[in-house]
């Protein structure tokens, strides 16, 4: 059974600093790996997609790396603001019982102080 | 393109009563399914859906039924609510294969009483 693994469950930085969140899964053979964004009380935003072809995506501030041998993805945010602050959800698709799964972490909440 | 739209955003039910909440979406995507989320649970899934006419349980599945009569609409009902299913509920569509990107609606909040 796929399991997807998000530390820090809370994070707490100063507005400026690059910052790391990490998602482990225990089940390398994954179709993709996606990380979402979600504000309090709000649903969930798609922030990259990696495909398992792929090593990494970027998008503006935001990389996410993939390392499915080890089953490791990492999202790296550079010069936090504010307005990053949210809880950040990593999930895998992968092949459970014939049929495909979209497993989620817990999150990670990210608070960026001014 | 609205993307996928849910109603209604808050609802509260009492023990016993039925609803439906709404989900559509406008992508012609024939992947569809419905999440709910918990506190400390994260999000699981409850039903899915490949196309009109197809569905299948996911991890939680009691309690609830699916129809998918049209690729647009995927219903979620609740027949006789209880108030373990108090929670966030989030639709969700993709595009076909497993290899595309998941779209999430803004979630239904629903609490029985």
């Amino acid at each position: 059974k796929q399991e997807v693994t998000q530390i820090p469950a809370a994070l707490s930085v100063p507005e400026g600093e690059n910052l790391v969140l990490n998602c482990s899964f225990t089940d390398s053979a994954i179709y993709n790996l996606q990380w979402f964004r979600q504000d309090p009380g709000k649903g969930l935003t798609s922030l990259l997609l990696i495909q398992s072809s792929q090593r990494e995506q970027t998008s503006g501030r935001l990389n996410a790396s993939l390392d499915k041998s080890s089953g490791r993805s990492t999202l790296y945010i550079a010069a936090s603001q504010p307005g990053d602050s949210a809880t950040y959800l990593c999930a895998v698709v992968s092949l459970g019982g014939g049929s495909e799964k979209l497993v989620f972490g817990k999150g990670t909440k990210l608070t960026v102080n001014p | 393109n609205a993307g996928v739209t849910q109603t209604p955003k808050f609802q509260v039910l009492k023990t016993g009563q039925s609803m439906t909440l709404q989900c559509a979406q406008d992508m012609n995507h024939e992947y569809m399914s419905w999440y709910r989320q918990d506190p400390g649970m994260g999000l699981r899934l409850i039903h899915y859906s490949v196309g009109a006419g197809i569905t299948d349980q996911g991890e939680v599945p009691n309690g609830y039924n699916v129809s998918r009569s049209t690729t647009e609409d995927f219903p979620l009902r609740l027949l006789s609510a209880a108030p373990s299913q108090t929670s966030v509920y989030f639709c969700a569509s993709r595009g076909p294969g497993p290899y595309n990107e998941q779209f999430f609606g803004p979630g239904t909040r629903l609490t029985v009483l």
